[in-house]
């Protein structure tokens, strides 16, 4: 199975700042149509994770243009350019290249 | 808009079953992947099942393999998670999903003596 690696486990960021998420795969995700099924997704406490990221860079409709990812290959980030307070909870990436279909163990973000 | 509805969670007894639900509206139901989620009290995200367009494509993760069956009514816009032999590990909110996009509340199943 694809292992998902995330770091940190726990980030907390003063509001206004800047925020960074790795996650690292132990296979490549590229698939054999070229593309790399390698998404992030949002969960705030008590609700469902959000989409906010799919196909490694691409931001879903109504996420904020504060929200970015990269990557390739096996390593991927996100990356939050200013931090605000609706940001908190935790978030995952996540891989659809190789079933099982896998998670990363989360990083949940806080306000410091 | 986009909804997705589960419905069928409960406490049960280890071995005994359970059947999810999942109504689907507001996109293209019988076009879609479906998929099945699930998060332990407190934990991450597991993967459990997957069932293409037209069910002809099934899959599921080991831990609930040959346990677990997927199936869906295009006609109905639902999808079903039949749980059968349930164990208390299984216990978990379990969310369906449409493609990666869209999930829906999540129903919680709770497996103990």
């Amino acid at each position: 199975d694809v292992v998902l690696t995330q770091s940190p486990l726990s980030l907390p960021v003063t509001l206004g700042q800047p925020a960074s998420i790795s996650c690292r795969s132990s296979q490549s995700l590229l698939h054999s149509d070229g593309n790399i099924y390698f998404n992030w997704f949002h969960q705030r406490p008590g609700q469902s994770p959000r989409r906010l990221i799919y196909k490694v860079s691409n931001r879903d409709s109504g996420v904020p243009d504060r929200f970015s990812g990269s990557g390739s290959g096996t390593a991927f980030t996100l990356r939050i350019s200013r931090v605000e307070a609706e940001d908190v909870g935790i978030y995952y990436c996540m891989q659809y290249t190789r079933w099982p279909y896998t998670f990363g163990q989360g990083t949940k973000l806080e306000i410091k | 808009e986009v909804q997705l509805v589960e419905s069928g969670g409960g406490s049960v007894q280890p071995g005994e079953s359970l059947r999810l639900s999942c109504a689907g509206s507001g996109f293209t139901f019988s076009d879609s992947w479906m998929h099945w989620v699930r998060q332990p009290p407190g934990k991450g995200l597991e993967w459990v099942s997957r069932l293409n367009s037209d069910a002809t494509v099934t899959t599921y993760a080991d831990s609930v393999k040959g346990r677990f069956t997927v199936f869906r009514d295009n006609a109905k816009k639902t999808v079903s998670l039949q749980m059968n032999r349930l164990r208390v590990e299984d216990t978990a909110v379990y969310y369906c999903m449409s493609g990666t996009d869209h999930w829906g509340q999540g129903t919680l199943v709770t497996v103990s003596s």
